[in-house]
């Protein structure tokens, strides 16, 4: 099972503001940079933040992400309906010698 | 454009063994490291592999060491994945990956079924 710990699931209406949390330890997340990928059902994942909080070209800025200490977070205002998705953090772990990924939080849009 | 081609995918037997390949291009293939992911039907994405741009490194998900191996060709841009010993909790789609900060691409992934 995954080092990197997020809830099954989340959701919110249109318009809305949800957040998706993932937490894990010294040896991950307190440590490394923390990456975060959406991904759309029959899709390859798709990357919408680097470095905690850095958004790729093309990523709407209603994405925000965050780390302190062994968590992190990704915010999505405004949410609109083409944000229904999987979405997972991810990072290195030095323990493990190896990349990482969360469980994975599944965004409804109601 | 930048694009990440896997194949060699197929269903196997247990016990048998696979080797996927990934074809890379519109980028510098010989100056990235480059992962495997997996993701079996339904679950979430599981980290499998990683070697260095020159395939001096490599590490390896703990739960397969000693099955699997991955190894590149710089001169043909290929990524190779050989996988030995298949068991039924290795079906999954191999996505081949190279990521560096933003830059983060992914292959549409191969599917891999071990089955009798």
């Amino acid at each position: 099972q995954s080092v990197l710990t997020q809830p099954p699931s989340a959701s919110g209406t249109p318009g809305q503001r949800v957040t998706i949390s993932c937490s894990g330890s010294s040896s991950n997340i307190g440590s490394n940079y923390v990456y975060w990928y959406q991904q759309l059902p029959g899709t390859a994942p798709k990357l919408l933040m680097y470095r905690n909080n850095q958004r790729p070209s093309g990523v709407p800025d209603r994405f925000s992400g965050s780390k302190s200490g062994t968590s992190a977070s990704l915010a999505i205002s405004g949410l609109r309906s083409e944000d229904e998705a999987d979405y997972y953090c991810a990072t290195w772990d030095v323990s493990l010698s190896g990349r990482v990924f969360g469980t994975g939080t599944k965004v409804t849009v109601l | 454009q930048v694009q990440l081609v896997e194949s060699g995918g197929g269903v196997v037997q247990p016990g048998r063994s696979l080797r996927l390949s990934c074809a890379a291009s519109g980028f510098t293939f010989s100056s990235f490291a480059m992962h495997w992911v997996r993701q079996a039907p339904g679950k979430g994405l599981e980290w499998v592999t990683l070697i260095s741009y020159d395939g001096g490194n490599k590490y390896y998900a703990d739960s397969l060491k000693g099955r699997f191996s991955i190894s590149r060709d710089n001169s043909k841009n290929t990524l190779f994945l050989q996988m030995n010993s298949l068991r039924a909790e290795d079906t999954a789609l191999y996505y081949c990956v190279v990521t560096d900060d933003a830059f983060d691409i992914w292959g549409q992934g191969t599917m891999v079924t071990v089955s009798s």
